[in-house]
């Protein structure tokens, strides 16, 4: 067990709803980064929160965002989904090098 | 050309084979990362690298800065070795991790 807790596991929704992925990061971690595991694209990084402020922007669509709240939870809201956003999210958190630990995942199916 | 590349994309060894993954990289990096994902998701770190070599048990990790290269060697495969090992650099300042494809690791018995 990291200590990166995520929910829901599972996520199944239709074409265009909107969805809110949640992460709560190990005891004491600064930082949460966000990660799509697709079948085509492999793992990428989505976008890093360090203490509240967004740090760091990967391939992100501009149907997604995120935030981090004052207790270090972070959130992704995917929004107007499509089949191709059928994904692993994956967050991880760290305190401030370059070691992450990652959370369980959220399986998410747009049908 | 991907920032990071990984070879072989998949392998079959017969258990207490010595089991041999490449990376190579491209960009500049704060450290390298060996994870191993199992079947179901989940993505376990195995080990950090910015010099050097480790060892943790069976597994054993070695990187060559000036070659942009690490290998992950497991020794006396087994069965419950069969996941998929993915290899991750951190950028340097944001720690970012840009990944490679993975291997998927099948060890019979």
């Amino acid at each position: 067990d990291s200590g990166v807790t995520q929910t829901p596991k599972h996520l199944i929704t239709a074409t265009g709803q909107r969805v809110t992925l949640r992460c709560s990061p190990r005891s004491g971690d600064l930082s949460v980064y966000w990660y799509q595991q697709s079948l085509d694209q492999g793992l990428q990084f989505l976008i890093q929160y360090y203490n509240g402020e967004e740090r760091a922007k990967g391939n992100i669509l501009e149907r997604f965002s995120a935030q981090q709240f004052p207790d270090l939870h972070s959130e992704l809201n995917l929004s107007s989904l499509e089949l191709g956003d059928s994904a692993l999210y994956f967050c991880a958190s760290s305190l401030a090098g370059p070691e992450q630990y990652f959370g369980p995942g959220t399986r998410l199916t747009v049908t | 050309k991907n920032e990071v590349e990984q070879s072989p994309q998949n392998l079959t060894a017969q258990e207490g084979e010595f089991i041999t993954i490449n990376c190579s990289y491209s960009v500049g990096i704060s450290a390298l990362h060996w994870l191993q994902q199992h079947p179901g998701g989940g993505i376990v770190s195995l080990f950090m690298l910015s010099s050097g070599k480790k060892k943790h048990g069976r597994l054993i990790a070695t990187i060559n800065i000036q070659e942009k290269h690490s290998s992950l060697h497991i020794t006396a495969s087994h069965p419950r070795d069969s996941a998929v090992y993915i290899c991750a650099v951190s950028s340097p300042g944001t720690y970012k991790y840009i990944f490679g494809t993975g291997t998927r690791l099948k060890v019979l018995a």
